[in-house]
């Protein structure tokens, strides 16, 4: 069983909805995680990092995590076209230098 | 701001050839990742270093090989290529130093292919 699992999607919401990714994780030690948005062919685009638990915003984006439940989750609201993409949830370590641990990822479409 | 640079961007071989692959990690970042991402899947960890030391070992096939230099630039060195090794290979950078510090950012990736 994979260390962290996401729903592949596609996640499709209209223009201006509130899209929310999941995913929930297994690996307890995890300190860090981490949302990262990659569109097809590119690179990963880092979103948002989550250190406590609790919800973090940024502008349109907001964190939530829940270390009992092992769940962090992303909120995206006012969702534009261009946030079609895949979403990876990734897991970092409780230090420096440690690699991190990706989803599959969630495919959301965000249709005009 | 400076961002991760990785060359080459596209890279064409052939079977049983060698390869090797560039990162240039932001400016004063002293850790460097790899990791390889193949066609519909999620990138996979490879090996890390820290200040030119290897810090973690991954998936990484005994014919890959893997440095950090004293400018803190890594090379990913691949011998004997295989079809399956055909894939979008990260190189992502991070200041250590625990919490806040250790976000990783990625560069644009090189495309490999083996034909």
């Amino acid at each position: 069983q994979k260390e962290v699992e996401q729903n592949s999607g596609p996640l499709s919401v209209p223009e201006g909805a509130i899209a929310s990714l999941n995913c929930t994780y297994s690996d307890r030690v995890s300190q860090s995680f981490f949302w990262y948005r990659q569109y097809s062919g590119k690179s990963p685009e880092l979103i948002m990092s989550i250190y406590s638990n609790g919800d973090k915003e940024d502008g349109r984006f907001t964190a939530q995590l829940n270390k009992a439940s092992q769940y962090v989750s992303l909120l995206i609201r006012d969702s534009q076209p261009s946030d079609s993409a895949t979403y990876l949830c990734a897991l970092g370590g409780n230090t420096g230098f440690q690699k991190l641990v990706f989803g599959t990822g969630t495919r959301l479409l965000v249709s005009p | 701001a400076a961002g991760v640079i990785q060359s080459p961007r596209h890279l064409i071989k052939e079977k049983r050839e060698t390869a090797t692959l560039k990162c240039y990690p932001i400016p004063r970042h002293d850790t460097v990742y790899w990791y390889q991402q193949g066609p519909g899947q999620d990138p996979q960890f490879l090996i890390s270093f820290y200040e030119k030391m290897q810090s973690d070992k991954g998936s990484i096939p005994d014919r890959f090989s893997a440095q950090q230099f004293s400018d803190y630039h890594s090379e990913l060195n691949m011998s004997s290529l295989e079809l399956g090794d055909s894939a979008l290979y990260f190189c992502a950078s991070s200041l250590a130093g625990g919490r806040g510090l250790d976000t990783q950012y990625f560069g644009p990736g090189t495309r490999l292919t083996v034909l």
